[in-house]
């Protein structure tokens, strides 16, 4: 089956670190771009990150840039997030998401919670 | 603030047609492509639309999609109660090197 499972999330204080994993199946990861998406509670979709396939490149949004770091380990079909300095406005449900070649987000997995807070 | 603009929320009766507008600018919707995403309370999102008006199979043709400069739409007819929803649209953006979302639309079918 063609999936993606993202873990890692918890709770965790303001300042604290975290690192997420999404473990791939089902298809060629080291094929495909990969992405961090978030969801704030009662809030809309908000991009994190992307990685190139072979990891020749990464882009983040402005509000993680120098917290967050995106990786991957294509031998073990597997994309991280290790995120540093963390904040209460980063509590959020974290999707990883599959890249096309389009530039659309066409497999997305069920998400991991995040919560920063004291 | 989402860089792609979109209306908080749109209402129509069953079997009605609605059309759910996305605006943004040069650096995104006018030199990329637009794709959509339908969300059912905090669930993954479900690609509806890629590449402006493409459907992934197994989208029922009621959905579709449009663009034209830097604005894209999305039309959904013959409503049906399932398909009260959050509507995103979403595109590349060359000045930020990001990928940016709209601030999504609530669907609600009367």
């Amino acid at each position: 089956e063609v999936q993606l499972v993202e873990s890692g999330g918890g709770l965790v204080k303001p300042g604290g670190s975290l690192r997420l994993s999404c473990a791939a199946s089902g298809f060629t990861f080291s094929d495909y771009r990969m992405n961090w998406v978030r969801q704030a509670p009662g809030k809309g979709l908000e991009w994190v990150s992307c990685i190139a396939s072979g990891s020749t490149y990464t882009h983040y949004a402005v509000s993680v840039k120098g917290r967050f770091t995106i990786s991957r380990d294509n031998a073990k079909n597997s994309l991280y997030l290790q995120m540093n300095g963390l904040r209460v406005e980063d509590t959020a449900l974290y999707f990883c998401a599959r890249t096309r070649s389009g530039g659309y987000l066409d497999l997305w997995g069920k998400g991991t919670t995040v919560t920063v807070s004291s | 603030q989402s860089v792609l603009t979109q209306p908080p929320s749109v209402s129509a009766a069953p079997g009605q047609k609605v059309t759910i507008s996305c605006s943004g600018s040069s650096s995104n919707i006018g030199n990329n492509y637009v794709s959509w995403y339908q969300q059912f309370s905090v669930t993954a999102p479900k690609l509806l639309i890629h590449e402006n008006n493409k459907r992934p199979s197994g989208i029922p043709d009621r959905f579709s999609g449009s663009k034209s400069g830097t604005s894209a739409t999305l039309d959904i007819t013959g409503l049906q109660t399932g398909d009260e929803a959050d509507y995103y649209c979403a595109a590349w953006d060359s000045s930020l090197s990001a990928v940016i979302f709209g601030g999504g639309t609530k669907l609600t079918v009367l």
